[in-house]
Parts: C-alpha cells; sequence; structure tokens
C-alpha cells in the first residue's frame, strides 16, 4: 500500500520570506503523479501543483516549486515570497497512473504565515 | 464554471434520522468522488463515479449509500449514522478518472450526528 508522510505538523514564515514544506512517500510503482494541495480556513481543497514521476523537470507555479527526488521518494514544496493567503493547511498527495486509482494524503503541514 | 457545489453546508442530524447531501458540478467531469474528513485529519476516499458509474467503494459501510443520477450530480444519502460519522463531507469532480487528474473539490458538507 501507499504512504505519504509529511514529518511537519506545523511550520511558520515571515511574510515575503521562502518557506520548504517535506513530504515523502513509499510505493512500488514506477509511473505514478504527486500533488500538493491546500486548505485554507475555507475548507475547499486546491490543487497548488502537480508532478509527473516520469519527468525529472521539477514543476514550478508562480511562487511554488518542488523538489522532486524520485530516488530519495521525496516530494517537497518551497513557496516563494510568502504571502498572507498562503496560511493553511498543505497536504502531500500520491496517485498511481492509470484508471481507478485512489488519491491518497499525507497527514497534512500547518503552514502560518506571520507579519 | 470551476465550481463544485456542495449543499448544506452543514447538518445536523439524529441517528435515525435519513437525511441526503448533495454534490453538483456543471464542468462537463466524468468523474465524481466522495471524501470523509474529520478534525485535524487528511480526507478519505469513501466512493469514487466514473461515466455515472460505481468505480471505487473503500469497503464504507451501508449507512452511506451513493448515488450518480446524472454526470452533473452526485448525492450521498445517510441512513441510521452513529456519532463518529461527525465530519466533513468533501465531494470532487475531475475530467477523467486517470492518475494525473485535477481534482476540483467543494466546500464540504459540516455533519454533526446527535
Amino acid at each position: 500500500a501507499q504512504t505519504v508522510t509529511q514529518s511537519q505538523p506545523e511550520m511558520s514564515v515571515q511574510e515575503a520570506e521562502t518557506v520548504t514544506l517535506s513530504c515523502t512517500y513509499d510505493t512500488s510503482e514506477s509511473d505514478y503523479y504527486l500533488f500538493w494541495y491546500k486548505q485554507p480556513p475555507s475548507r475547499q481543497m486546491i490543487l497548488v501543483i502537480r508532478q509527473e514521476a516520469y519527468k525529472q523537470q521539477n514543476a514550478t507555479e508562480n511562487r511554488f516549486s518542488v523538489n522532486f527526488q524520485k530516488a530519495a521518494k521525496s516530494f517537497s514544496l518551497k513557496i516563494s515570497d510568502s504571502q498572507l493567503g498562503d496560511a493553511a493547511m498543505y497536504f502531500c498527495a500520491y496517485r498511481r497512473a492509470g484508471t481507478a486509482s485512489k488519491l491518497t494524503f499525507g497527514t497534512g503541514t500547518r503552514l502560518q504565515v506571520t507579519l | 464554471d470551476t465550481e463544485v457545489t456542495q449543499t448544506p453546508k452543514h447538518l445536523v442530524m439524529g441517528m435515525t434520522n435519513k437525511k441526503s447531501l448533495k454534490c453538483e458540478q456543471h464542468m462537463g467531469h466524468r468523474a465524481m468522488y466522495w471524501y470523509k474528513q474529520k478534525a485535524k485529519k487528511p480526507p478519505e476516499l469513501m466512493f469514487v463515479y466514473s461515466y455515472e458509474k460505481l468505480s471505487i467503494n473503500e469497503s464504507v459501510p451501508s449507512r452511506f449509500s451513493p448515488e450518480c443520477p446524472n454526470s452533473s450530480l452526485l448525492n450521498l444519502h445517510l441512513h441510521a449514522l452513529q456519532p463518529e460519522d461527525s465530519a466533513l463531507y468533501l465531494c470532487a469532480s475531475s475530467q477523467g478518472e486517470a492518475g494525473w487528474e485535477k481534482l476540483f473539490f467543494g466546500s464540504g458538507t459540516q455533519l454533526s450526528v446527535l
């Protein structure tokens, strides 16, 4: 079974600074996808960034980027120029390729952004 | 329209009640999902519908009964729930059921079972 581990229950960052959230996963599959979802107080889960396992290049979306280390099964999220609106719960998630596969979430990291 | 709409936003029910949660999307998505999220925990998959057919049932108790009447609607019928079923119920949709698909989530229904 696939497992996703987020070892940082809480993180704090000052506005305009950079923060990195950690995620590791375990799988025997070679083809899969990794995601970071954000859940603000509104409770709606929002996709932040997506990485295909077969791509060596790290995904980026504006201020958000990942460091994907396939051999180490590590998938960290870097948030640059942090903003107050980035404060939320961040979930790392794994889904194997193909159909009828479930999206498995990590336990989450709560990010606080301070002035 | 990139929204997934869930109603009601809050629901309080007794253990003998029957109620339904509703989820709607108009993005033309063919896969729809129900997740359960307990406080301070990650969402857990309950059901997946693909092209209006049940694709995944994560061994959910029969007191939860999903229904997909058409490609835009997903219901979750609740009957004889237990207090431990109190949680946030999230609906999501995606274009298809492939692993790379982006899921669009609603804001959830906060359910309290008394």
